[in-house]
């Protein structure tokens, strides 16, 4: 079965500290998709970044960067001295490549990050 | 800007009352998604279109009806709602249903209330 935890329900950290949200996946295909969005308290979820299951290198993006380990099926994320802007919830989420279901997302919980100034 | 917008923003009614949200995305995908948002809890899909055809009903109680017109817009019908409605619905979109390596770009929800 696919399934997505996000363990950390709530974080908080004071500006300019480093930050990991954890993400751990399970699922019995070999093909499939992991991706993170952050939603400000606006609403919209934003897309950060997608990862497919062939790909273990790790990804920098600015402050952002991604851990994506296959033995421990954890695409884990990490925020480098955050900011408050930073403060949102965060989605992990699974889509696998089988199937007429291609499409769907299974989304883990969401971690709240609150950085404080 | 995520290129798929939703209205209203907010929206207050009664269990009585009759009420649409609209969902348009500007991407000319072919895919789009209701998901609702209830406080604590995961994302929850309610309806997949692909293509204007429904693909996936989540055993989503009647009272929440679902349009596509065409692949740019979507709707969800509400009608004598309950209070545990109340909720954030956001309306997704993506490239291609079966391609699942496509992510889905969201709208900025509705937040719903039921009084």
């Amino acid at each position: 079965a696919q399934k997505v935890t996000q363990a950390q329900t709530e974080i908080s950290v004071v500006e300019k500290e480093d930050v990991t949200l954890d993400c751990v996946y399970e699922t019995r295909d070999t093909t499939y998709y992991l991706f993170w969005y952050k939603q400000p308290p606006s609403g919209e979820l934003v897309f950060l970044i997608r990862r497919n299951s062939f790909d273990e290198q790790n990804e920098i993006s600015g402050r952002y960067s991604w851990n994506f380990q296959k033995s421990t099926s954890s695409f884990n994320f990490t925020i480098t001295a955050s900011q408050v802007v930073d403060s949102a919830v965060y989605f992990c989420a699974l889509s696998e490549a089988v199937g007429n279901q291609g499409g769907k997302l299974i989304f883990g919980q969401g971690t709240e990050l609150s950085v404080k100034p | 800007e995520t290129g798929v917008t939703q209205t209203p923003r907010h929206l207050v009614m009664g269990m009585t009352n009759k009420k649409s949200l609209k969902c348009e995305q500007h991407l000319g995908h072919n895919a789009m998604y209701w998901y609702k948002q209830s406080a604590k809890k995961p994302l929850e899909l309610m309806f997949v279109y692909s293509l204007e055809e429904r693909v996936e009903n989540n055993s989503v109680p009647s009272r929440f009806s679902p349009e596509c017109p065409n692949s740019s817009h979507l709707f969800l019908h509400l009608h004598t709602l309950q209070p545990e409605d109340s909720a954030l619905y956001l309306c997704a979109s993506s490239q291609d249903y079966h391609s699942s390596n496509q992510p889905q770009h969201f709208g900025d929800g509705t937040r719903l209330s039921i009084l």
